[in-house]
């Protein structure tokens, strides 16, 4: 079946640091990737996404290459902040999803930078 | 602003009363979903509509009902509520039930169940 794997959280980082937070993905056919993030007391706002093998999306500094050769979606910053402090979700939309619905989450990761 | 409503934001409920929790969107989407949030759970889908006039299971239905009242609103119904059903619950919708397009989120309604 289809899955989501991500790395487990928490994540604790100082301001300006590199990020990455893995994930991995099983799915049938071509799915799309998504990375969506939730600020503390919100919803889960789309990040950026990648429709193909060897696109990448990228937006606020974020970027995550689709890899379909190791199955991967790894989300990378170069220099984090106190604002990218949130949780992190990795998702995959697939074509016949079945009860678990088209769009499928990994479990999330906690990020939180300290000044 | 466009975008998805919830309400409400937060509720306290008794075990076995029953309540509805209210979802709509102004985005002309055609797809509505229902999520609950458990930590360590990630996100799982309870139901969907895929169109106006359909519903389906999702991965956790049991204890819940909806109706996807017209394409803009689309209520999640506790008949009896229980303690398990202390969640954190998200509604979503999106143009197309697949495709890759995303989904776009309301807020949350945190309820809890004692």
């Amino acid at each position: 079946g289809n899955s989501v794997t991500q790395m487990e959280g928490p994540v604790t980082l100082s301001e300006e640091a590199f990020l990455t937070i893995n994930c991995t993905y099983t799915a049938t056919g071509y799915p799309s990737l998504f990375w969506y993030v939730q600020y503390p007391g919100e919803g889960l706002q789309l990040l950026l996404k990648a429709t193909k093998a060897d696109d990448k999306g990228s937006n606020k500094g974020f970027e995550a290459t689709y890899r379909k050769e190791t199955t991967s979606f790894h989300l990378e910053k170069g220099s984090v902040q106190v604002s990218d402090s949130a949780v992190y979700f990795c998702a995959l939309s697939a074509i016949r999803g079945g009860s678990q619905g088209n769009l499928i989450f990994g479990k999330g990761t906690k990020l939180s930078v300290k000044p | 602003n466009a975008g998805v409503t919830q309400t409400p934001k937060f509720q306290v409920l008794k075990t076995g009363q029953s309540m509805t929790l209210q979802c709509a969107q102004d985005m002309n989407h055609n797809s509505m979903y229902w999520y609950r949030q458990d930590p360590g759970m990630g996100l799982r889908l309870i139901y969907y509509s895929a169109s106006e006039g359909t519903t389906d299971k999702g991965e956790v239905p049991n204890g819940y009902n909806v109706s996807r009242l017209n394409k803009r609103e689309f209520s999640l119904r506790l008949e009896s509520a229980a303690p398990s059903q202390t969640s954190v619950y998200f509604c979503a919708s999106s143009e197309l039930l697949d495709r890759g397009v995303g989904y776009t989120f309301g807020s949350g309604t945190r309820l809890t169940v004692v």
